[in-house]
């Protein structure tokens, strides 16, 4: 089992440009997140999955879009990146719905925006 | 609504020393609590969980949290700390299903 796996681990982009951050799961899970970590304010929710064909808002949406294409695998993507968006993003799964499964986290996806 | 405060940003132990780290939840039911680890340029990995059961939790790595509901804390604890215990370390709460809050992280250094 790889787990979660996320492509690419680094990425350099000029504002304005666009990208799309891979992430894909082996474990089965139904429910997958988005997250970006900036210094000294933790993990932040940009989206989440709670099961194939569903996605919805978390803390910090603005400027990011989502697909969950299959169980499989959550894309999250930057239409006009700014900035602001300069950040590491993280992809996490789990399975189940009642709050105290556990999450597994991609390696990460470190981006800076020019 | 669901929240999770850590008190510091940078703790530092001695090698062989107590490590104690804060976290504060606030919830209006019965949370479930985790201790996540950061180790340099890698995902999180899970410490330990809090589910309801006993209030004293142990993880990985000799660590270990009790629950106090009545001081709506979680703090993560090691009796002797370790080098390789360096690490940036996430208290997160889940109070609704789907939905983890997280802490703003708190960074252990071991001095030698």
């Amino acid at each position: 089992n790889a787990g979660v796996t996320q492509t690419p681990k680094f990425q350099v982009l000029k504002t304005g440009q666009s990208m799309t951050l891979q992430c894909a799961q082996d474990m089965n899970h139904n429910s997958m997140y988005w997250y970006r970590q900036d210094p000294g304010m933790g993990l932040r929710l940009i989206y989440y999955s709670a099961s194939e064909g569903t996605t919805d808002k978390g803390e910090v949406p603005n400027g990011y879009n989502v697909s969950r294409l299959n169980k499989r695998e959550f894309s999250l993507r930057l239409e006009s990146a700014a900035p602001s968006q300069t950040s590491v993003y993280f992809c996490a799964s789990l399975t189940g719905t009642s709050g105290k499964e556990t999450q597994y986290f991609g390696p990460g996806t470190r981006l800076l925006v020019l | 609504a669901q929240s999770v405060t850590q008190l510091g940003s940078h703790v530092s132990v001695s090698e062989g020393a107590l490590v104690l780290l804060r976290c504060n939840y606030s919830s209006s039911v019965p949370p479930y609590l985790f201790w996540y680890v950061q180790y340099p340029n890698q995902g999180l990995q899970l410490l330990l969980k809090y589910t309801s059961a006993a209030t004293l939790v142990k993880g990985i790595n000799g660590f270990e949290a009790e629950f106090k509901k009545s001081e709506t804390s979680f703090h993560l604890t090691k009796p002797s700390a370790h080098m390789s215990d360096a690490a940036e370390y996430f208290c997160a709460v889940s109070e609704i299903p789907n939905k983890y809050i997280f802490g703003t992280g708190t960074r252990l250094k071991v001095l030698a």
